[in-house]
């Protein structure tokens, strides 16, 4: 049964740490997405990837958001320094990049910064 | 991707059907009707999709209008288990999943 797997599921942190988020793609999907999911903003697209190469980052805050894919079973998300407003579950998901196809979604990373 | 507005929130009774609305009016030729859902506590997972023609799969059907500017979901036995949040998203060829407020069903027994 393939999945996205995500890990951690759980974080905590303490304000000004840095946070790595990894993401499993289903074998075979060329385009990875990055999703935060808050209660006030709902699920807002933070990247997303073709074949390895990021097509759109541009709901990512630049100054301490990065996302990299550095090989095609691994995308990962980083926060450096994270802060208190970046609590909120990140969500990976992949699919296969036609219109025509789902997109499959990981269970999430719920990311707590104190 | 083209907008779509959708109800905030919907209600249905247990074991009823259930019709959720979607609008997108400035729908492209070529892009795809995408509905997903997320449960409580779980991410968003794909319900269906479609073109032009009418959709059906072992977990909904798929109301295309003729002039591709709205679309409705069809739950045709609501269940417990259906109570979430239902996206509806215009895919156009870029693939850009780009989700909005969707409506939220609550489902009462």
């Amino acid at each position: 049964d393939a999945r996205v797997t995500q890990t951690p599921r759980d974080k905590v942190t303490e304000m000004g740490q840095e946070v790595t988020m990894r993401c499993q793609p289903i074998l075979g999907h060329n385009t990875v997405f990055w999703y935060r999911q808050t209660m006030m903003q709902g699920l807002e697209l933070l990247a997303y990837f073709r074949n390895r190469a990021p097509l759109d980052d541009s709901g990512m805050p630049k100054d301490r958001f990065s996302a990299e894919m550095p090989d095609a079973t691994l995308a990962t998300l980083k926060i450096q320094p994270s802060e208190p407003r970046d609590s909120a579950v990140y969500f990976c998901a992949s699919g296969a990049g036609t219109v025509n196809t789902e997109a499959f979604f990981g269970q999430g990373t719920r990311l707590t910064v104190v | 991707d083209a907008k779509t507005t959708q109800p905030n929130s919907m209600e249905s009774n247990e074991e009823e059907p259930v019709h959720l609305p979607c609008n997108h009016s400035t729908i492209s030729g070529t892009d795809y009707i995408h509905w997903y859902r997320q449960l409580p506590s779980q991410g968003p997972e794909y319900v269906i999709h479609g073109l032009t023609s009418n959709v059906n799969n072992r977990m909904a059907s798929l109301a295309i209008a003729e002039d591709r500017k709205s679309s409705t979901l069809i739950l045709h036995r609501a269940t417990l288990r259906d109570a979430a949040v239902y996206y509806c998203i215009n895919v156009a060829g870029s693939y850009q999943l780009t989700f909005g407020k969707g409506t939220k069903l609550s489902v009462i027994p």
